[in-house]
């Protein structure tokens, strides 16, 4: 168990509509951040908060957001959902140690798309 | 997206056998940091590497962090039936904290 614990486990949705995935990050840890996983394209870096503030953005649409709350955990909105979104989501959470941050990962979203 | 180049991309080996797979990248990177993904799971931490030629171990995973910091290597030791999944190296710059994934090495175990 990592510590970062995500919700729903499962989600099944039709094209065209909005979903929340939602984030705890470890307990202390600052950063939170937020993965795409589909079949064809590996792990893929969507989003970065680091205490509320983003500070990192990677390939993310411009259909998807997020945020991090004062209690620090995130959640990652995704609308007019295409069946390509369908995919494992997944958050990490770290911290710094010196200048390193170590990235704990949650068990995951899977969203399918119909 | 970028992805680092892993290899082999699937392995198929007897319980008892040793593993070695490799993660190459065209950047330079500050960090190299290698996972397991069981089935329907998150990655899991196995090992980080944080200096050019650092050699680390974690019982039976030995990894190293390559002299030109383009690569890293993992090798698993006398493998086990729950050794079995999917290994991703996964490189970080010094200027940013996002990690960029290689493609993943899917490995099978038979008795």
């Amino acid at each position: 168990d990592s510590g970062v614990t995500q919700t729903p486990k499962h989600l099944i949705t039709a094209t065209g509509q909005r979903v929340t995935l939602r984030c705890s990050p470890r307990s202390g840890d600052l950063s939170v951040y937020w993965y795409q996983q589909s079949l064809d394209q590996g792990l893929q870096f969507l989003i970065q908060y680091y205490n509320g503030e983003e500070r990192a953005k990677g390939n993310i649409l411009e259909r998807f957001s997020a945020q991090q709350f004062p209690d620090l955990h995130s959640e990652l909105n995704l609308s007019s959902l295409e069946l390509g979104d369908s995919a494992l989501y997944f958050c990490a959470s770290s911290s710094p140690r010196g200048v390193q941050e170590t990235q704990y990962f949650g068990p995951g979203t899977r969203l399918l798309v119909l | 997206g970028q992805q680092l180049n892993q290899s082999p991309q699937s392995m198929f080996i007897q319980e008892g056998e040793d593993v070695s797979m490799n993660c190459t990248s065209s950047s330079i990177f500050n960090t190299w940091l290698w996972y397991k993904q069981d089935p329907g799971e998150g990655p899991v931490l196995l090992i980080a590497l944080y200096k050019a030629g650092e050699l680390t171990s974690n019982g039976r995973l030995t990894a190293q962090f390559g002299i030109t910091r383009k690569d890293s290597f993992l090798n698993i030791s006398a493998s086990i039936p729950s050794d079995v999944g999917i290994y991703f190296c996964a490189g970080q710059s010094y200027n940013t904290d996002k990690l960029i994934f290689g493609t993943g090495t899917r490995l099978q175990v038979f008795p």
